[in-house]
């Protein structure tokens, strides 16, 4: 019940095309959705995040969308760039303490 | 801007050797964490620290794990005698609050059991 499954696993898309990665969740108690963007060699970093009282949060090129009612929550990412090259994990919690991970996503910004 | 940081940046050790990873959380924060990532796998919980306290722990974290922190700025994670499936990229991160605060990671620390 704690888990949170990812999809795709990679992921190329041409420059200026939308990336989309999804995930789903079976535990009602989380209440808190961020997502992490890694760099090799880096930690993961916190992208953008949202609370299910929501249905859409939208920051610049990136916007996660939130379906409470089907438990799925994804990231679109628009006119990606080959910055934007990365390892993306969706995440979950409750009362803001630990994480649950998604497995990754790996997206390829192809020029 | 602040950042976590972790050394070594990769440790090898022998099976049934104690390492210790370190870490230097922001300076401010109060919540601290261990996470790890094995190779090709989701990251997954470790540990949460407050108040000089472990908060919670995972399924993972059995009596050959230990968070400590010394000193007031380090916060280290021990494993006594490590297993062939320790090897993973080990993750600290630190959060201002624990609730609904952005939790900062450090570039993570990968441990090779041999």
């Amino acid at each position: 019940q704690q888990q949170v499954k990812q999809s795709p696993q990679s992921l190329i898309v041409q420059k200026g095309g939308i990336s989309i990665i999804n995930c789903a969740y079976e535990n009602t108690a989380f209440d808190y959705f961020p997502w992490y963007q890694q760099f090799p060699g880096k930690g993961p970093a916190l992208l953008i995040a949202i609370r299910p009282d929501v249905s859409e949060k939208k920051e610049g090129r990136f916007t996660i969308s939130f379906n409470k009612s089907a438990k799925q929550f994804s990231l679109h990412i628009m006119d990606s760039q080959p910055g934007d090259s990365a390892t993306y994990f969706c995440a979950a919690t409750s009362a803001g303490n630990k994480l649950t991970f998604g497995g990754g996503t790996r997206v390829l910004v192809k020029p | 801007e602040p950042e976590v940081t972790q050394t070594p940046s990769h440790q090898v050790t022998q099976m049934g050797q104690e390492v210790i990873l370190r870490c230097v959380p922001i300076s401010n924060h109060l919540y601290f964490y261990w996470y790890r990532q094995i190779l090709g796998q989701k990251v997954e919980f470790l540990v949460s620290f407050y108040n000089n306290e472990i908060s919670e722990k995972s399924e993972i974290f059995d009596d050959q794990f230990s968070v400590e922190r010394p000193d007031g700025s380090n916060f280290t994670l021990k494993i006594r005698s490590t297993k062939l499936e320790d090897s993973a990229m080990y993750f600290c991160a630190s959060s201002a609050a624990g609730f609904y605060n952005e939790q900062f990671f450090g570039p993570g620390t990968r441990l090779t059991v041999l």
